[in-house]
C-alpha cells in the first residue's frame, strides 16, 4: 500500500482558511486520493476524493499537484465543528475489486475561537 | 434515511471469551468493511464483505471472522479475546466494489477486554 505523510497536528482560527498538506511520493497512476475526517467520539466521515484534477464540494476543496506526489485539503472558512483528525488516504483499485482504506496517523486540527 | 448502525455501543468482556458485533449498512449499500481502531491510532482494516463473501482481509488472525447476511447486514466475531483486542470497532458500508465510492462509517462499538 502506498504511504502518505501528514503533519501530526495543525492549528488555525475560526473563520480563516485551513490548508492541510499530504505527501504521497509513491502514488501509482491508479491510486485515488481520499480525505476522511474523524470528529471526537465518532466514526470517520468522507470529505472529498480526486484522481488528477482539483475537486470542490460543499465541505472542502482538494488541490492535487501536477505530479500527484502531494495534495492539499482546503477548508475555506473553518468553524469550530471542523476540529477533527484529518486522514489523507490513497485508495487503490486492486485486481479483485475490493477496496480498503489504509489510514495513517492523520493530522489533528485544532480550531481556535 | 438511516445511516450505518452498529450494536452494541459498548461492551465489556473477559479474556478468553467470544464476542459478536453487528452492523447494518446504509440503505442501498451492499458492501460492508470492518475496521479496528486502537486508542490514539488510525483505523486498521480487518476485512470486507460483498455478496456474502469475504473479499479482502487485513493483517488480522483467524480469531477474527465475519459474516454477511442476504439483507447486507454483517457480523464481526472475535474468539479467544485478548487484552489487546480492546478497541473501537468500526463498520463502514459502500456500494459495489470497483468504483472509488466513499465509505460511510457507523459510530462504532467500544470493546473493552479485562
Amino acid at each position: 500500500d502506498a504511504k502518505t505523510t501528514q503533519p501530526n497536528s495543525m492549528e488555525s482560527n475560526e473563520e480563516e482558511p485551513v490548508h492541510l498538506p499530504c505527501n504521497h511520493s509513491t502514488i501509482s497512476g491508479t491510486d485515488y486520493i481520499h480525505w476522511y475526517r474523524q470528529l471526537p467520539s465518532q466514526g470517520p466521515e468522507y470529505v472529498i476524493h480526486g484522481l488528477t484534477s482539483n475537486v470542490n464540494n460543499r465541505m472542502a476543496s482538494l488541490a492535487i499537484a501536477e505530479d500527484r506526489k502531494s495534495s492539499t485539503l482546503i477548508l475555506h472558512r473553518a468553524t469550530l465543528r471542523d476540529a477533527a483528525v484529518y486522514y489523507c488516504i490513497l485508495r487503490a483499485i486492486i485486481i479483485q475489486g475490493a477496496q480498503k482504506l489504509v489510514f495513517g496517523q492523520g493530522t489533528r486540527l485544532t480550531i481556535n475561537p | 434515511d438511516a445511516g450505518v448502525t452498529q450494536s452494541p455501543t459498548h461492551l465489556i468482556k473477559t479474556r478468553g471469551q467470544q464476542v459478536t458485533l453487528r452492523c447494518s449498512p446504509k440503505s442501498g449499500h451492499d458492501t460492508v468493511s470492518w475496521y479496528q481502531q486502537a486508542l490514539g491510532q488510525g483505523p486498521q482494516f480487518i476485512f470486507q464483505y460483498y455478496e456474502e463473501e469475504e473479499r479482502q482481509r487485513g493483517n488480522f488472525p483467524d480469531r477474527f471472522s465475519g459474516h454477511q447476511f442476504p439483507n447486507y447486514s454483517s457480523e464481526l466475531n472475535v474468539n479467544a479475546l485478548l487484552l489487546g483486542d480492546s478497541a473501537l470497532y468500526l463498520c463502514a458500508s459502500s456500494w459495489g466494489l470497483v468504483a472509488p465510492y466513499e465509505q460511510y462509517f457507523g459510530p462504532g462499538t467500544r470493546l473493552t477486554v479485562t
